[in-house]
């Protein structure tokens, strides 16, 4: 099946750093990828879609400034959170869908941010 | 607009108890329904979609247009099937999934 790995999986920093996640599509192409945030115990909030050569497409109420998202290649997009601060500590999560496959998505494994 | 609604937070079943789980949508068009699960420790990986109409792990889920649901159905409840499960939903031509808020299943022997 297709695999999709996050890194760092747990990353702490201290409040004002920038921190960066990476999304790769280990055996697979992925036009599109998506980036999701996930608070204790509930849902998957969807933040961007992520497109390999163009801008993302971020979800109402997400700051594009603050959450920084570069799709440079068919196999990584990146996710910055930029001035880190505590209420930004979360587990993001990255999904791909394979090029000109439509419907499964496959997810990462996630990476907790935790922001001191 | 595309929204997914997963009314119960928390269903505990004794083993071998039937299972349903639900979820109702929302959207104009012609919408693709999901099913992803995700077991303790582990990430989030597919379990069945409407356009397959296949059994997984013994679970079916069948598309009523009319009431505009989804729900999630096991005749007989397995101790290995305690997960969290989420519905989801993509838009007609559409890019994006977007999930209900999840229902944790919990079977207890």
């Amino acid at each position: 099946g297709a695999v999709v790995s996050q890194h760092p999986s747990w990353v702490i920093c201290k409040s004002g750093t920038s921190v960066k996640i990476e999304c790769r599509s280990l055996d697979f192409q992925a036009t599109t990828m998506f980036w999701y945030r996930q608070f204790p115990k509930q849902s998957l909030m969807l933040m961007a879609t992520s497109n390999e050569g163009s801008k993302a497409t971020y979800e109402q109420g997400v700051e594009k400034d603050k959450f920084l998202i570069n799709h440079a290649s068919l196999t990584l997009s990146t996710l910055t959170v930029t001035s880190a601060h505590p209420e930004d500590s979360s587990f993001y999560i990255c999904s791909a869908r394979r090029t000109g496959a439509t419907g499964e998505l496959f997810f990462g494994e996630g990476s907790r941010l935790t922001v001191l | 607009a595309q929204r997914v609604t997963q009314p119960e937070k928390l269903l505990s079943v004794f083993k071998g108890a039937p299972v349903e789980l639900k979820c109702n949508y929302s959207y104009s068009g012609s919408p693709e329904l999901f099913w992803y699960v995700q077991y303790s420790r582990q990430r989030l990986q597919l379990l069945l979609r409407h356009i397959s109409r296949e059994s997984i792990k013994g679970f079916t889920a069948d598309l009523n247009k009319g009431e505009t649901s989804f729900h999630l159905k096991k005749p007989f409840a397995q101790e290995e099937d305690s997960a969290m499960y989420y519905c989801g939903l993509r838009g007609g031509g559409g890019n994006k999934l977007t999930f209900g808020t999840g229902t944790q299943l919990k079977v207890e022997l």
